[in-house]
């Protein structure tokens, strides 16, 4: 089945412990992405990768990093959690480009105490 | 730049109601647009699409037609049922290449 796997679902967790959040997919798609979504914002990007070893910044890329190592797998790493990075993150791939029709993870919830 | 303006929600409607979510996009060019569903606790779907001027996008009962002179991509349902309870996000394609989306609508359809 064609899908992107997010890994975990629910994470909670204290501030400064790092974290990684894994996404991975299946669909041999060159474009994936990590979002965040909180209310009356709706989803921000936070970085991307049109392929492996090139990321860039999304519009909310602070306090994120990202690794493109492999073409299936995007982790999301967050070396010193804050509060503020509350949030549910989704991870998203395209076959070649963002603006094409992306496929969403199921998200994982995340808070920060 | 790019940008989506969906009408703010939350949406309230009985079952078998007509509905319209509004969406407007600002965008250079001729994106490809785009409706997104999210059902609660989930990730989010891809609804329906349309690529150029005039297109109709079309899945589930749902429509919405791209229109260049009035920069809008209106999503419609003649009737709604319960199931169809979600968040709906308009999204365009950024000159970027990236995914632009508006800030959703919440959609409750009571029985």
């Amino acid at each position: 089945e064609a899908q992107v796997t997010q890994n975990p679902r629910y994470l909670i967790t204290v501030t400064g412990k790092k974290l990684t959040v894994t996404c991975s997919q299946n669909m041999n798609h060159e474009y994936m992405s990590w979002y965040r979504q909180d209310p009356g914002l709706g989803l921000r990007q936070i970085y991307y990768s049109m392929n492996v070893e090139v990321t860039d910044k999304g519009d909310v890329p602070e306090g994120y990093k990202v690794s493109r190592k492999e073409k299936r797998n995007f982790p999301l790493i967050l070396e010193s959690p804050s509060p503020n990075q509350t949030s549910l993150y989704f991870c998203a791939s395209s076959l070649r480009s963002g603006s094409d029709e992306q496929f969403f993870g199921p998200g994982t919830r995340l808070t920060v105490l | 730049g790019d940008s989506v303006t969906q009408m703010e929600g939350p949406v309230t409607l009985s079952e078998e109601a007509f509905l319209t979510i509004n969406c407007t996009y600002t965008a250079t060019g001729y994106p490809s647009l785009f409706w997104y569903v999210q059902y609660p606790g989930e990730g989010l779907q891809l609804l329906l699409k349309a690529t150029k001027a005039d297109d109709k996008g079309s899945n589930k009962g749902f429509e919405a037609t791209y229109r260049k002179e009035t920069t809008s991509f209106h999503l419609e349902k003649g009737s709604v049922q319960v199931s169809d309870s979600a968040v709906y996000f308009c999204a365009l394609g950024g000159s970027q290449g990236n995914l632009i989306f508006g800030k959703g609508t919440k959609l409750s359809v009571k029985p």
